[in-house]
């Protein structure tokens, strides 16, 4: 079966610190990898997607992609109240009739920065 | 304003009573999809579109049914909802892997 798995959290940090958000998937073929927030009672938007592997910087975010180890992270620096949310790991990954992609989500980590 | 919409975004209803909840985007995106989002489970896709006419099953379609005869719409059909149903449903388009999410839709089955 095709897996994303997150940490559920949840994840407190204070404010100012790194938040570090863990994902790991395990189809090898999988080629995009997204990161997702998600806001009490709201919908998901994207923050970071990343394709190769390395770090991905983008503001205070920074994704880190390891294709050998099967796992994606998402760091946050000077983490702020207002990144207090879900976090959404997102993989496409081949889906079972082989025909088409579909974006595979893990269960999320709550993270909660703390003022 | 680029945008995906759901309708309505609250619904409750009775087991067996038929629901359509309804999206639509304005992207002229081909892909749409619909998921389904519970605790601790995430969210998982129901069914998906790749084009006009074209349709496939998620990893859990059971007890829906979806439709796409235009390019813009993409509705999902409860034909008989059931108490485990009751589920935060979204409906979302993308170009290519990115995918846009619409504001959700809150269905509780009694």
């Amino acid at each position: 079966q095709k897996e994303v798995e997150q940490n559920s959290g949840p994840l407190s940090v204070p404010e100012g610190a790194i938040a570090s958000l863990n994902c790991t998937y395990s189809d090898r073929g999988s080629q995009s990898f997204f990161w997702y927030r998600q806001y009490s009672g709201k919908s998901p938007e994207l923050i970071m997607s990343i394709y190769s592997n390395g770090d991905k910087e983008d503001g205070r975010f920074t994704a880190q992609l390891n294709k050998a180890s099967q796992y994606v992270s998402l760091l946050i620096r000077d983490s702020q109240p207002s990144d207090s949310a879900t976090y959404l790991c997102a993989v496409n990954m081949i889906s079972f009739s082989g025909s088409a992609r579909q974006l595979t989500f893990g269960s999320g980590t709550q993270l909660t920065v703390l003022p | 304003e680029a945008q995906v919409t759901q309708n309505p975004r609250y619904l409750i209803t009775v087991t067996g009573k038929k629901l359509t909840v309804t999206c639509s985007q304005n992207m002229n995106h081909e892909y749409m999809s619909w998921y389904r989002q519970d605790p601790g489970l995430g969210l998982r896709q129901i069914y998906y579109s790749m084009n006009v006419e074209v349709t496939d099953k998620g990893d859990v379609p059971e007890g829906y049914k979806v439709s796409r005869k235009e390019k813009r719409n993409f509705p999902l059909i409860l034909e008989s909802p059931s108490p485990n149903q009751t589920s935060l449903y979204f409906c979302a388009s993308s170009e290519s892997s990115t995918q846009y999410f619409g504001p959700g839709t809150r269905l509780t089955v009694l």
